[in-house]
Formats: C-alpha cells, sequence, structure tokens
C-alpha cells in the first residue's frame, strides 16, 4: 500500500512570488511515478507535473518544479511567480499498480 | 488529447431513488477507468477501477451491490448508485488512464450528486 503525506492544510503566496508546497510518501513498489495535481474552484483535476520514479533528474514544467528526494521520498512542488490562476488546491499523488493514491491536499491561495 | 467527459454535472434525486452516471473517454480507448468519491475539501477517494468487459474491482468498505459499475466498451463506464440516501450525497470524479506505463490518469470534470 501506499501513503503521500501534506501536512499542511493551507498557504498563501504573494502574486509574482515563489512558494515550495511539501509532500512525502511512503511505498514498498520500486516502480511508481509521483504526480501533482491542481484542483481549481471548477473541481477539474489537472496535472500540473509528473516525476517518475526512476529518473533523477527533478521534473520541470514551466513555472513548477519539483524536488524529488528519492531516499528521503520527500516530493515538494515549487512554484515561481505565481499567479492569480495558481490558486487552487494541490494534490500530491503517487501512482503505483496501476492506481493513484492521494495526499490530503493543500489550498493554495495567491494574494495579489 | 486525452479529455473526459461525464454526465450528468449534477443530479438531485430523491431518496430511494436510482442515479447514473456517465463516464466517457473521448479521443481514446480506456481499457481501465477509475471512479472517485470527494467530499467538499477533501481528497478523492477510489471506489472501484472499472475493467472493460469485466468485473469492477471494489475497494475495501465500498459497498459493490449499491454503488454498481459497468465499463461495456473501451470508451464508456457508469455508475449507477442505486437506492440513493443522503448520506451517498457527494462529488463523484472518474478517470482513465491511456495505454502506456505512466500511471497518469485523465479526470472527468466530476459529478455532484444530492439526494434529497
Amino acid at each position: 500500500a501506499q501513503t503521500v503525506t501534506q501536512s499542511q492544510p493551507e498557504m498563501s503566496v504573494q502574486e509574482a512570488e515563489t512558494v515550495t508546497l511539501s509532500c512525502t510518501y511512503d511505498t514498498s513498489e520500486s516502480d511508481y511515478y509521483l504526480f501533482w495535481y491542481k484542483q481549481p474552484p471548477s473541481r477539474q483535476m489537472i496535472l500540473v507535473i509528473r516525476q517518475e520514479a526512476y529518473k533523477q533528474q527533478n521534473a520541470t514544467e514551466n513555472r513548477f518544479s519539483v524536488n524529488f528526494q528519492k531516499a528521503a521520498k520527500s516530493f515538494s512542488l515549487k512554484i515561481s511567480d505565481s499567479q492569480l490562476g495558481d490558486a487552487a488546491m494541490y494534490f500530491c499523488v503517487i501512482g503505483a499498480n496501476s492506481k493513484l493514491t492521494f495526499g490530503k491536499g493543500i489550498t493554495l491561495s495567491v494574494r495579489p | 488529447g486525452a479529455v473526459v467527459s461525464q454526465h450528468p454535472s449534477w443530479v438531485i434525486c430523491k431518496s430511494g431513488t436510482s442515479v447514473k452516471i456517465e463516464c466517457r473517454s473521448l479521443d481514446f480507448q480506456a481499457t481501465t477507468m477509475f471512479w472517485y468519491r470527494q467530499f467538499p475539501k477533501q481528497s478523492l477517494m477510489l471506489m472501484a477501477t472499472s475493467n472493460e468487459g469485466s468485473k469492477a474491482t471494489y475497494e475495501q468498505g465500498v459497498e459493490k451491490d449499491k454503488f454498481l459499475i459497468n465499463h461495456a466498451s473501451l470508451t464508456l463506464s457508469t455508475l449507477t448508485v442505486t437506492s440513493a440516501h443522503p448520506e451517498d450525497s457527494s462529488f463523484y470524479i472518474c478517470s482513465a488512464r491511456t495505454p502506456g506505463g505512466t500511471n497518469e490518469q485523465f479526470f472527468g470534470p466530476g459529478t455532484r450528486l444530492t439526494v434529497l
């Protein structure tokens, strides 16, 4: 079984600033993927970024990047140049054995 | 690509009636679809895995006789909430996995069910 821990329920960031969302996970699987999904007020789940566990290089996607520490089972998301449209609930997710396990999520607000 | 639709987007029904929610993969064939339930401001909880042409696999604690899942084609899975009660009111989200091994799932927009 997999577990995902997001210990911060809420965070706030000033527009144009940088924010880091933390996440730790646990799994006994050697083959797995890690994701950050965003859920805006519309409630449509949107994939933000994906990391293959076998890759050492941290994934980046425009303003979004991750810090993947495999030994520590840590997978944080950094959002640079925060925009108002980044305000949403963010879920850290692990994919293994064809299933996704979600963390509790963190609500990110962006201050203009 | 990889678009998933759900219908209806919201539904209100009376207690004791049954409600069917459809999940379609619009531009790809999905051998596996998933059904999640989400309570307000909470995480997604996997209810069941729907496999085309075979019985669904339910997560522990999910009543399979109450939440009937049918995956009759490669682009359509349905969730029927039978004899709905107010405690079944929730946001139901489906997802589909594209062929390949990334474990990435594409999500539908969700269905809000309110049982009166």
